[in-house]
């Protein structure tokens, strides 16, 4: 079982409606948990890191958190173009300094 | 959040050869990571860069294949030596700060190396 599982896409959602991103984690000691977006070409840019069990919003993007369930998502709101990227989920352990990622989910919003 | 620059951006180099990168960040930060990410996939973890002592690398990553500096907070090297054309790939330097409420990790640019 891989530490951190994502589906890899492609997954296909239209311009305006919600894209949903899941992530489930093996470790129950994991403590944090982090959202990156990569886009072609470039490297990850972390747009959303969550803590505490519950909802994070921000802006367009809410971070979801399940520590029971061992799952986190992402929700994009209003999706636009310039979403199209793979999104990489990823834990850490409070007692370890290094992360560890999923193999990312890739995502496409058709106009 | 911290800024974090590579140089160099790409290269195209022999096999045989050795390629050092090197990773600047404009802030102190506790953490410092090597990276690689093959094409179409995702991040696998070489080391974590300790200040001035031996990096901690992962599984299947040697000192003597990347070594590594950190000789302070902000800066670290990362040496791709006696290559092969599997060590194609891109290096992704990543830094970060821990604390009691904020734990962030970014990412550097990365350096694009093709082996020959």
């Amino acid at each position: 079982q891989k530490e951190v599982e994502q589906n890899s896409g492609p997954l296909s959602v239209p311009e305006g409606a919600i894209a949903s991103l899941n992530c489930t984690y093996s470790d129950r000691g994991s403590q944090s948990f982090f959202w990156y977006r990569q886009y072609s070409g470039k490297s990850p840019e972390l747009i959303m890191f969550i803590y505490s069990n519950g909802d994070k919003e921000d802006g367009r993007f809410t971070a979801q958190l399940n520590k029971a369930s061992q799952y986190v998502s992402l929700l994009i709101r209003d999706s636009q173009p310039s979403d199209s990227a793979t999104y990489l989920c990823a834990v850490k352990r409070s007692s370890a300094s290094k992360i560890i990622f999923g193999s990312g989910t890739r995502l496409s919003i058709r106009p | 959040s911290a800024v974090i620059s590579q140089k160099p951006s790409r290269d195209i180099c022999q096999r045989g050869t050795s390629l050092t990168i090197q990773c600047q960040v404009d802030s102190q930060v506790t953490m410092m990571f090597w990276y690689r990410q093959q094409p179409g996939q995702s991040l696998t973890l070489i080391a974590t860069a300790n200040q001035g002592s031996e990096a901690t690398y992962e599984s299947g990553f040697v000192i003597d294949k990347f070594p590594i500096s950190r000789p302070n907070l902000t800066f670290s090297t990362l040496t791709v030596s006696n290559m092969s054309p599997e060590d194609s790939s891109i290096y992704l330097c990543s830094a970060g700060r821990q604390g009691a409420t904020q734990e962030t990790q970014y990412f550097g640019p990365g350096t694009r190396l093709l082996v020959l």
